[in-house]
């Protein structure tokens, strides 16, 4: 079945840093969704793409989804303590809207004050 | 509003025991869906549903049931509880299906011996 992949799994950086991550499938997804996980609590949704080729921030947060429509890239910039949590990928597997909503792995971030 | 709220917190079952983790939501959306979250594997679509009466299989269904007799209602069944079950289940909703938010509840840990 449609999978999607997440790398890198985790990441131990300083507080002020840049982060990139990426998601990729062999597949084309017609939507991309970037989800933040914070310890003991459920995912919350961070952006939402829906063309290829767009680019989209929320704060410090961008992404973008590949021209492709097989990847997705999340970016932070200059890392805070609070963006500790695991970054999902997530998207609906097939075309239409069946109502499946598939998640890569995660990554797992870290950021040392 | 309570949003997605999902009992119990936590629970253990002994092999081959039965139980019913509960989900409700009150915001009136059609898309259920369950999830289940090991470590380092990301969430894992177990099934989902598009409204009342409509049930679907997701990625990794099998050990698990479900119903959708309500719209506000989604509760989930293990039959005969392995210790493979044991894991973090989430349940979320959502208004529109993938590419609108997922709103999730905060999980049952649930522990097979």
């Amino acid at each position: 079945g449609q999978q999607l992949n997440q790398s890198p799994q985790s990441m131990f950086i300083q507080e002020g840093e840049d982060v990139s991550m990426n998601c990729t499938s062999s597949s084309i997804f017609n939507t991309w969704l970037w989800y933040k996980q914070d310890p003991g609590e459920g995912p919350v949704l961070l952006i939402a793409l829906y063309k290829a080729g767009e680019l989209t921030s929320n704060g410090r947060l961008t992404a973008q989804f590949g021209i492709t429509r097989k990847d997705s890239f999340l970016n932070i910039s200059a890392s805070i303590p609070s963006d500790v949590g695991i970054y999902f990928c997530a998207g609906p597997p097939g075309s239409g809207n069946t109502g499946k909503l598939i998640f890569g792995q995660g990554t797992t971030l870290q950021v040392k004050p | 509003n309570a949003g997605v709220t999902q009992t119990p917190k936590f629970r253990i079952l002994k092999i081959g025991q039965s139980m019913t983790l509960q989900c409700a939501q009150d915001m009136n959306h059609n898309y259920m869906y369950w999830y289940r979250q090991d470590p380092g594997m990301g969430l894992k679509l177990i099934y989902y549903s598009v409204g009342a009466g409509i049930t679907d299989k997701g990625e990794v269904p099998n050990g698990y049931n479900v119903s959708r007799s309500t719209t506000e209602d989604f509760p989930l069944r293990l039959e005969l509880a392995a210790p493979s079950q044991t894991s973090v289940y989430f349940c979320a909703s959502s208004n529109t299906g993938a590419g609108s938010p997922l709103h999730f509840g905060n999980g049952t840990r649930l522990t097979v011996t």
